[in-house]
């Protein structure tokens, strides 16, 4: 079984600046897709950043970015001048597209991020 | 595009009522939907896995005949919650799969807030 793991479970930031949050995972498949999910205090789940383990560049969306590191089983996402609207919880996701898997999401314990003014 | 919705939002009940919860893809065909369940400042655990036509798929420990899951058709999922009881109270959100034929993006509904009495 996939496990996901997120040793942060808060973090702040102030605005403007740069924050890392890290995710590391634990899988016997080669072949899988990350994922960084958003969770503001809406509740609304949002799909931040996606990855597929077979590309080696770093998956980036605008202000986010991945560093992807396939052998260390590691995938933190950075977010770069942060935003009083990215103050959220961020859970790291794993997806594995074997056979069988159903493409079914297993996800850390998320990361509490707040961005301070 | 990607959009889920929940139907309702917010739900109380009295215990030993019966709760459906719709999940819609408003504007894809979603192939697969999942449903998961969240306890406050906690992550997602998933419940069960339902493809259109056919029975779901439910996580060890999930019980199926306590939560019925119907995939009618490829914009609409229901998730009915049978004879509630105080500790199904929790938040339900459900995610759809199959934008433009990708399974490996789900897109989340908003929830939905269940308390039983």
């Amino acid at each position: 079984a996939q496990t996901v793991t997120q040793s942060q479970p808060e973090m702040s930031v102030q605005e403007a600046e740069t924050v890392t949050l890290s995710c590391t995972y634990d899988t016997s498949e080669n072949n899988y897709y990350l994922f960084w999910y958003k969770q503001p205090p809406s509740r609304q789940m949002i799909l931040v950043i996606r990855q597929e383990a077979y590309k080696q560049q770093n998956a980036t969306e605008n202000r986010f970015s991945v560093n992807f590191q396939k052998a260390a089983k590691s995938f933190s996402l950075k977010i770069s001048d942060s935003q009083l609207g990215d103050t959220a919880m961020y859970f790291c996701a794993f997806m594995g597209v074997s056979g069988g898997s159903n493409y079914k999401l297993t996800f850390g314990k998320g990361t509490l991020l707040t961005v301070n003014p | 595009g990607a959009v889920v919705s929940q139907h309702p939002s917010r739900v109380i009940c009295k215990s030993g009522t019966s709760v459906k919860i719709e999940c819609r893809s408003l504007d894809f065909q979603a192939t697969t939907m999942f449903w998961y369940r969240q306890f406050p400042k906690k992550s997602l655990m998933l419940m069960a896995t339902s493809n259109e036509g056919s029975k779901a798929t439910y996580e060890q420990g999930v019980e199926k005949d306590k939560f019925l899951i119907n995939h009618a058709s490829l914009t609409l999922s229901t998730l009915t919650v049978t004879s509630a009881h105080p500790e199904d109270s929790s938040f339900y959100i459900c995610s759809a799969s199959g934008l433009a034929g990708v399974q490996e993006t789900q897109y989340f509904g908003p929830g939905t807030r269940l308390l039983v009495l």
